[in-house]
């Protein structure tokens, strides 16, 4: 198993373009979720999906959309990047939430924004 | 609000020594809780966790000890190597009025090992 993969590892974006993260589970899981980890900083979510279909507002949700519309991806869009979406862009997925919520995470990705 | 901190943001331990890395949290409701291990440039990956009805689990080489009554929890790792450098989040099940909602992750401990 693969486990969790994000595409793409790197980005360079200029102000105001827009760009999609892919992020793709193989292991079954309902929920999957997407993340921004600043320097010195935790993690902070930013949408998340507890299921095909589904998605709802994390702690940081302004300025990205995502859809759910396969089981096994999860997609980050960033509609007009902005300087402060300077960022590395973590995707998770875990088999159901509460106690089942153990996450496991992609690779990342380090998007920089001009 | 909830909150997950961690006492120290670096710690620094001599390989061979044991290493403590300490956690606080503000929600008493909270019932589940992970460490994570985060080396440089790569993401978290799972070390171990304890369920709110236990208050010590223990892996290989790792410990978690869980206090319900101060709120705290705390990750040993035994025997630390140079291959433990890295950074250390604690988290847990964040509840709303929905029910669990995600996990909230500390700002992390990044552990540095002297040889």
């Amino acid at each position: 198993n693969a486990g969790v993969t994000q595409t793409p590892k790197f980005r360079v974006l200029k102000t105001g373009q827009s760009m999609t993260l892919l992020c793709a589970q193989d292991m079954n899981h309902e929920y999957m979720y997407w993340y921004r980890q600043d320097p010195g900083m935790g993690l902070r979510l930013i949408h998340y999906s507890v299921g095909e279909g589904t998605t709802a507002k994390g702690e940081v949700p302004d300025g990205y959309n995502v859809s759910r519309l396969k089981k096994q991806n999860f997609l980050l869009g960033l509609e007009s990047a902005a300087p402060s979406q300077t960022s590395v862009y973590f995707c998770a997925s875990s088999l159901a939430g509460g106690t089942l919520d153990t996450q496991y995470f992609g690779p990342g990705t380090r998007l920089t924004v001009l | 609000g909830e909150s997950v901190g961690l006492h120290l943001p670096t710690l620094s331990v001599q390989e061979g020594d044991n290493s403590i890395i300490n956690c606080a949290y503000s929600n008493s409701a909270s019932d589940y809780f992970i460490w994570y291990k985060q080396e440089s440039g790569k993401g978290p990956q799972f070390i171990i966790d304890i369920r709110s009805n236990m208050d010590k689990r223990q892996g290989q080489r790792v410990t978690v000890l869980l206090n319900k009554t101060v709120k705290h929890l705390s990750l040993q790792i035994a025997a630390t190597q140079p291959g433990d450098s890295a950074v250390y989040f604690c988290a847990h099940v964040r509840y709303s009025g929905g029910g669990a909602d995600g996990l909230t992750f500390g700002k992390g401990t990044h552990l540095i090992i002297q040889p």
